[in-house]
This record gives C-alpha cells, structure tokens and sequence, in this order.
C-alpha cells in the first residue's frame, strides 16, 4: 500500500493569487495523479505526473493555470494560478500501487480542501 | 468513451436493513471496476474491485458487490446497514490507468 501525504491541507485565498499543493508519497511509484473535486461533484482528473516527463493534462485543464512539478518518484506539486472562487474544490493527489488483496489499487491523498474569495 | 453512472444522489436506509447503492458502466475492453468510500473531512478509502474471475466481490467492512456483464452493472451492497456506513460512495472505472469515477451517492443509514 501507499501513505500520501498532502499539504495544505487546507487553505483560503484571495482571488488572483496562487497556491501550490505539496504531495509526499512514502514509496516511489511510476505515475501520480491530481484531482479535483468540486463542492457537491465527483472527483475529475486534472493531469497525469510522470517524474523526468512533463506532466500529461485531461481535457479542459491546461499547465499555465495548474502547474505540476515531478522532481522526483515520491514527490509532486499542483499549483493553482490566478485563482477564482470557481476552483474552489477539494484536491486530491493519487498514486498507484499494490494493494493488501493484492494488485494494483488507486490510492489517495487526504486532500486538500481550497476555498478562494 | 469510458464513463460511469450512479443514477442515485442519495440512498436512505435504516439501521439493519440491506443497502444497495447502485452503478452502472460504459467502457471500451473488459471492465476494472472499484468502489470507494470518502467519509466527512477524509479522503477517499478504497472498498473493493473487480478485475476478473468470482461476480461476486467482497470488499472492507463488510460490503460487497455484483459484477453483471449483461446489464453492465457494478451494484454495491450489504446485507445489513450501520449507521457508521453512512458516508458518500463512488463508483470507479478504471482504464489504461486513468480512473473515470461517477458522481457518487450519499448514503444515509438511519438508527
């Protein structure tokens, strides 16, 4: 299994400002994973981290406003930029690894939850 | 296009009844289907999955769930509810390593 670790954990911020995500994970693993989950929504992938790549965005999500930095298999960064009240969300980092009954799992960080005046 | 549908917002139960929360699938390939649950103010926590083999897939805290190929459907269950169940619930498709969750349903279990 897979410990994430994120933080903030949770923050406020003003409107046109930024704010960057740290997620530790306490195994190396291949790719990491940022979502989004807006208040009242289900979770909606915003990009794909691979480390010594850059990082691979979904639809409707581009780097200039959600930055990601890999430098390394246990470490990732999402930054929020020039931020409005619309992204506030909750944000999740996830990795891959093995689970307990055995294959492959998706594992997630507590979050951290964003709320922008 | 791989997507997933949970056609319930909210599921009301009472304590000691059965619960089934429901979902449904759209995916290209054989199906990687998961379950996970996201209490208040915590991540989410993974349930069970169904890759291959039994149908029928038991999975934390005493939940299972039903693969039917059929009717393309991954319906979560348990024989009898708990008030601590109560929590929101998503229902995951994964594939070529993205996971494509549905909506999720609240489950509400009432003493």
């Amino acid at each position: 299994s897979a410990v994430i670790s994120q933080k903030p954990s949770r923050d406020i911020c003003q409107r046109g400002t930024s704010l960057t995500i740290q997620c530790q994970v306490d195994s190396q693993v291949t790719m990491m994973f940022w979502y989004r989950q807006q208040p009242g929504q289900s979770l909606t992938l915003i990009a794909t981290a691979n480390q010594g790549s850059e990082a691979t965005y979904e639809s409707g999500f581009v780097i200039d406003k959600f930055p990601i930095s890999r430098p390394n298999l246990t470490f990732s960064t999402l930054t929020v930029s020039n931020m409005s009240p619309e992204d506030s969300s909750i944000y999740l980092c996830s990795v891959e690894g093995l689970g307990l009954a055995g294959g492959v799992e998706q594992f997630f960080g507590p979050g951290t939850r964003l709320t922008v005046l | 296009a791989q997507s997933v549908a949970q056609p319930e917002d909210q599921v009301n139960v009472a304590e000691g009844n059965p619960l089934t929360v429901k979902c449904t699938y759209s995916v290209s390939g054989n199906p990687y289907l998961f379950w996970y649950v996201q209490y208040p103010n915590r991540g989410l926590q993974f349930l069970l999955k169904y890759i291959t083999g039994d149908n029928l897939v038991k999975g934390s805290y005493g939940f299972e769930a039903e693969f039917n190929k059929s009717q393309t459907s991954f319906h979560l269950k348990k024989p009898s509810a708990l008030v601590s169940d109560s929590a929101l619930y998503f229902c995951a498709v994964r594939n070529f390593n993205k996971f494509y969750f549905g909506s999720g349903t609240k489950l509400n279990v009432k003493p």
